[in-house]
């Protein structure tokens, strides 16, 4: 099956600070999506990116298809942005009733200090 | 707004006991799953359904069992539960598939413990 990496496992971060985090993927995707899992366990839908560039406020994200790879960018971060960020991709054939499978990566966990 | 509710959020279960978890959604999702999360890890399929009264199977499908007989409602079944299955579990639900912009909303976890 696909598989995803996702780096840097650990990020500790000063508030106010930037960041970028990475995940690369081994097969074609018709589906990628990043998440925050906040320090509750709450599970948040951040952005549905299978190819190009998108922003919402502080973050955005960028998925380069043809290369495998998808960034996400957290600017002026804020101590609410700690977490773990997970990219999970999808690679079935959309059929309208086939197979829908998101494989997830093992995340970045980010921590963000005062 | 209510979302993904799932029931109970914490449960302690001894081995070879079975239980069920509970997941209702009211957006009218046809697609529902269940993942489970062990730590340090990233979430892992184990059932989904695309519609009332289809299920199929996952990665992870051994000891659990799904139906789905309402649009509503997607309960997960432990059979003999195993000090394996201590993890948390995820229902979550989406309307459409990947090709259509496919956003999944997850419930808040149920965390369950064997012993």
């Amino acid at each position: 099956g696909i598989q995803v990496e996702q780096s840097p496992p650990d990020l500790i971060l000063q508030e106010g600070a930037n960041s970028t985090l990475r995940c690369n993927f081994s097969d074609s995707v018709n589906n990628l999506q990043w998440f925050h899992q906040n320090p509750w366990g709450q599970l948040i839908n951040l952005f549905y990116i299978p190819s190009g560039t998108k922003q919402n406020g502080r973050l955005s994200a960028t998925t380069v298809a043809t290369e495998r790879y998808s960034l996400l960018y957290i600017s002026s971060s804020q101590t609410t942005d700690s977490g773990v960020y997970f990219c999970a991709v999808e690679t079935g054939i959309y059929s309208g009733a086939g197979s829908y499978q998101l494989t997830f990566g093992k995340g970045t966990k980010l921590s963000v200090i005062p | 707004n209510a979302g993904v509710t799932q029931t109970p959020k914490f449960h302690i279960l001894k081995i070879g006991q079975s239980m069920t978890l509970q997941c209702t959604q009211d957006m009218n999702h046809n697609y529902m799953y269940w993942y489970r999360q062990d730590p340090g890890m990233g979430l892992k399929l184990i059932y989904y359904s695309v519609g009332a009264g289809i299920t199929d199977k996952g990665e992870v499908p051994n000891g659990y069992n799904v139906s789905r007989s309402t649009t509503e409602d997607f309960p997960l079944r432990l059979e003999l539960a195993a000090p394996s299955q201590t993890s948390v579990y995820f229902c979550a639900s989406s309307y459409a598939q990947g090709a259509y912009g496919n956003t999944i909303y997850f419930g808040e976890g149920s965390w369950l413990t064997v012993v």
